[in-house]
């Protein structure tokens, strides 16, 4: 059984910085890509990146490119993402999912984790 | 930077068709995916690939896709059907991935 757990998720004030870590198992994890994607509190998905299986290539939403940076280890079968110079409006939960292996859909989710911007 | 285009609402009585479309520039030459999201829980797949079901999924979901518009079809709408509904698409020119801005259905 696919499991995706992410943690991480915290309060932090504007300008700050913060990690979140998602935990894979239940499949090869160094085959596929994974992605992360937010939804803010009572609003629509919204994608924010993507790594390929081996780390070497990264995709970032134009909301974050610059701020985030998301990083992959694949002996320990986790995903991370590197958030900094955070703003109230990445408030949010935010999800890891597991791509395709085309790298087009996302078929496996994880429940989230909540990251509040605030002063 | 491409844009999928979703109506907030679409409500159907039990029983009934629900179809929620997803309006996109040439969308029929893309693979569009569909995900249900319920109250409280992560988005799951529901429709990949334009029309393919995962396991667990039932044959009344379906999807289409032709021209500029997307389609989500739920036959036989079932009260527990109520959830908000995503069509996405990889956007290959610009490497980005693209969610529509969702849909909740309501059962009447």
């Amino acid at each position: 059984e696919v499991q995706l757990v992410e943690s991480g998720g915290v309060v932090v004030h504007p300008g700050g910085s913060l990690r979140l870590s998602c935990a894979a198992s239940g499949f090869t994890f160094n085959d596929y890509a994974m992605v992360w994607v937010r939804q803010a509190p009572g609003k629509g998905l919204e994608w924010v990146s993507l790594i390929s299986w081996d780390g070497g290539t990264t995709y970032y939403a134009d909301s974050v490119k610059g701020r985030f940076s998301i990083s992959r280890d694949n002996s320990k079968n986790s995903l991370y993402l590197q958030m900094s110079s955070l703003r109230p409006e990445d408030t949010a939960f935010y999800y890891c999912a597991k791509a395709d292996r085309a790298m087009v859909y996302f078929d496996y989710w994880g429940q989230g984790t909540l990251v509040t911007v605030s002063s | 930077s491409y844009v999928l285009t979703q109506p907030p609402s679409v409500s159907v009585a039990p029983g009934k068709t629900a179809r929620i479309p997803c309006g996109g520039n040439n969308i029929g030459f893309k693979s569009v995916h569909w995900y249900q999201q319920k109250p409280g829980q992560a988005p799951a797949v529901v429709i990949y690939y334009d029309s393919d079901r995962p396991s667990g999924i039932p044959e009344r979901f379906s999807g289409s896709n032709s021209g500029n518009t997307a389609t989500l079809t739920i036959s036989r709408v079932e009260a527990g059907d109520e959830a908000d509904y995503y069509c996405q698409v990889w956007d290959s020119s610009s490497d980005h991935g693209v969610f529509g801005g969702g849909t909740k259905l309501i059962v009447l």
